[in-house]
């Protein structure tokens, strides 16, 4: 089965930009979305058609897919970004999330 | 405002069954698909099927293939999850999503609160 990669956890500083990485053989070629999930919550859509924002999210919130790699960068990051972090992708009917990643800002 | 409420959660026997209930409003039901997703305790999730909004496409992750149905009703705007021979891998909250439909491509755009399943020997 296709597989996703996430760093377990990265760490920001509040104000600065958290990049979270997915890996993927030939993600590129697939549409990434991300979720955010934070503590006792369901997830929330972040990024879809790999870089594209619903409504609901600030400008901050960025994405980029080429290669193996999905990436989602966070500017100027607050505390309340503090949270889970899922990738996912279609692989032909089956769709496949990350592991998760785990972003603190501290 | 779109709301998904995920009914039918409870604990069951290992080899049992149960029927998971998703009630949807504040959107026009019958031009999205639907999808449950669910994450066992502490760890990340896991997608498990998707029926379009016509019911004329269903997928099924290989762990449930076989044991869980999904099935919707565009008259009462719900759709359910039956799931059979249920494992104690199986617990875990289970999510109602809608699922929208982009350039030939499905994303999860709005998930609901999410309803738990306990199996038990």
């Amino acid at each position: 089965s296709y597989k996703l990669t996430q760093p377990p956890s990265v760490s920001v500083s509040p104000g600065q930009t958290a990049t979270i990485t997915c890996s993927g053989e030939k993600l590129g070629d697939k549409y990434a979305c991300w979720y955010r999930q934070k503590a006792g919550q369901s997830p929330v859509l972040v990024i879809y058609q790999d870089n594209m924002r619903p409504s609901w999210i600030p400008e901050r919130f960025s994405g980029s897919n080429s290669g193996n790699t999905a990436t989602l960068t966070i500017s100027a990051t607050q505390a309340m970004d503090e949270a889970d972090y899922y990738c996912q992708a279609w692989d032909s009917t089956t769709a496949e999330f990350g592991g998760g990643t785990k972003l603190t800002v501290l | 405002e779109v709301q998904l409420v995920e009914s039918g959660g409870s604990l069951v026997q290992r080899g049992g069954s149960l029927r998971l209930s998703c009630a949807a409003s504040g959107f026009s039901f019958i031009t999205y698909g639907s999808s449950w997703v669910r994450q066992a305790p502490g760890k990340g999730l896991e997608w498990l099927s998707y029926i379009s909004r016509d019911s004329g496409t269903i997928y099924y992750a290989d762990s449930v293939k076989g044991r869980f149905t999904i099935s919707r009703d565009n008259a009462k705007n719900s759709v359910d999850l039956q799931m059979n021979s249920l494992r104690d891998e199986d617990t875990a909250v289970y999510y109602c999503v809608r699922t929208g439909y982009s350039h030939g491509y499905l994303y999860f755009d709005y998930w609901g609160q999410g309803t738990l399943v306990t199996v038990s020997s």
